[in-house]
């Protein structure tokens, strides 16, 4: 099954400054790269995904690179803010389309936003 | 309106006692997952349903049995629980597969 690598598991960065946290996977198959934000005692919400097909994904402050021969992705936040800190996921899966394949989600990384 | 619901919010329960989490969605979505949150945040898929159907069942103890009446809701039952047991328990609803997940508020187990 898929296997999903997250680093680094801690990150702290000063206001204003730039995050990068970085996955791996192991399915060549997979084809569908979703980050999820989860605040302290919340849910995990989805913020940015990218498919396959795309190299690169902006939102705002928000950016996601994918790099399929290496079979690894990136999240960067920019201008980070401390509404900013929270623990981050990152997934895959296999799109298959009238399935279930369900997401395999990395470790987690804790962004702590240093004011 | 919520879109994922859980209930209960939080369960704290005894050894050897059976218990339900119950899930609904109001999205439509034809895909539903409970995932468990363990104390270190890892958040591991349990089942996943697509239109009724167990499509994932990853290994976990038969005394955890999912339940879907209808595609809007999955309930999780489980027996005799342990203390191992204790997590955050997590619905969850996608369009179909290749799709984000909603989630739903959570349902923090505690065994004692």
């Amino acid at each position: 099954g898929e296997n999903v690598e997250q680093h680094p598991s801690t990150l702290s960065v000063q206001e204003g400054d730039s995050a990068v946290i970085k996955c791996t996977y192991s399915d060549s198959a997979s084809n569908y790269f979703p980050w999820y934000k989860q605040e302290l005692g919340k849910r995990p919400q989805l913020i940015i995904d990218i498919r396959s097909n795309v190299g690169e994904k902006k939102d705002q402050r928000i950016a996601v690179t994918l790099n399929k021969t290496a079979k690894h992705f990136s999240l960067h936040i920019t201008e980070t803010q401390p509404e900013d800190s929270a623990v981050y996921f990152c997934a895959a899966s296999i799109s298959s389309g009238g399935g279930a394949d369900g997401l395999t989600f990395g470790k987690g990384t804790h962004l702590i936003i240093q004011p | 309106d919520t879109a994922v619901s859980q209930t209960p919010k939080y369960l704290v329960t005894q050894m050897g006692n059976d218990k339900s989490i119950k899930c609904e969605q109001n999205l439509g979505h034809d895909t539903m997952y409970w995932y468990k949150q363990d104390s270190k945040k890892f958040l591991k898929i349990m089942f996943s349903y697509n239109n009724k159907e167990l499509i994932i069942n990853e290994t976990v103890p038969n005394r955890f049995s999912p339940k879907s009446p209808d595609k809007a809701h999955l309930n999780l039952h489980i027996n005799s629980l342990e203390l191992g047991d204790s997590a955050v328990y997590f619905c969850a609803s996608s369009k179909t597969a290749g799709y984000g997940y909603t989630f739903g508020s959570g349902t923090r187990l505690t065994v004692v």
